[in-house]
């Protein structure tokens, strides 16, 4: 399996555009998670899917923030209109459902996003 | 609400010391806990996962143990090497569905 892929792995963009990262997850995960990693926060949980559907998006930082997963093999997280303080690295990250408990997470190489 | 503490923050070692990070959390009622590794400008890798009723884990060079009463957890490297050098993140789960709370990580260099 090639792993959790995410495009772009780089995007600069201007504020007030829209942003798009996009993933793909390992074929046959149910769970999918949405990351992002900045210096001053750390690593922090935006957004979880299991089978397709949103479970907890309470990490979500503002309505400007959206994410889907239309199907099992892939997850848009959308940010409109982006903001200077989005810039930061996005993981998307995957997992299977074993013996009725989550396995560890599989994570994507990550989108650098900088917003100017 | 639970928070996850790693210290040090950098760490740096010859090449062949054994070396321990720590990891802290605030709520003892895990589920499991993880460490993971970060090499500059990549993804995290899984290392290890303990159990909310494990005491430790062992993969090659690496032990990790966990005290949930005293909300504690230590990574143990065995005989580093530079290869090592990464930002090492210890993760919490709150629930049994993944949900992930990552300390800030410790970033090691280990010189040749």
């Amino acid at each position: 399996d090639a792993g959790v892929i995410q495009s772009p792995r780089h995007e600069v963009t201007e504020m007030g555009q829209e942003v798009t990262l996009r993933c793909k997850p390992i074929s046959g995960h149910d769970y999918l998670f949405w990351y992002r990693q900045t210096m001053m926060r750390g690593l922090e949980l935006l957004i979880y899917f299991n089978n397709n559907v949103p479970i907890d998006d309470s990490g979500m930082p503002e309505d400007r923030f959206s994410a889907k997963m239309p199907n099992a093999s892939f997850s848009t997280l959308k940010i409109q209109p982006s903001e200077p303080r989005d810039s930061a690295v996005y993981f998307c990250a995957s997992s299977s459902y074993l013996a009725g408990v989550a396995d560890t997470q599989y994570f994507g190489p990550g989108t650098r996003l900088t917003v100017l | 609400k639970q928070e996850v503490t790693q210290i040090p923050a950098a760490l740096s070692v010859p090449e062949g010391e054994n070396l321990v990070l720590n990891c802290s959390f605030t709520d003892s009622a895990i589920y499991n806990l993880q460490w993971f590794r970060q090499d500059p400008g990549k993804g995290l890798t899984s290392l290890l996962l303990i159990q909310s009723s494990q005491r430790e884990q062992t993969s090659g060079r690496l032990n990790a143990s966990l005290d949930k009463s005293s909300g504690r957890s230590t990574l143990y490297i065995a005989a580093s090497q530079p290869g090592d050098s990464a930002t090492y993140l210890c993760a919490v789960e709150r629930g049994s569905q993944g949900n992930l709370i990552f300390g800030k990580g410790t970033k090691l260099s280990v010189k040749p």
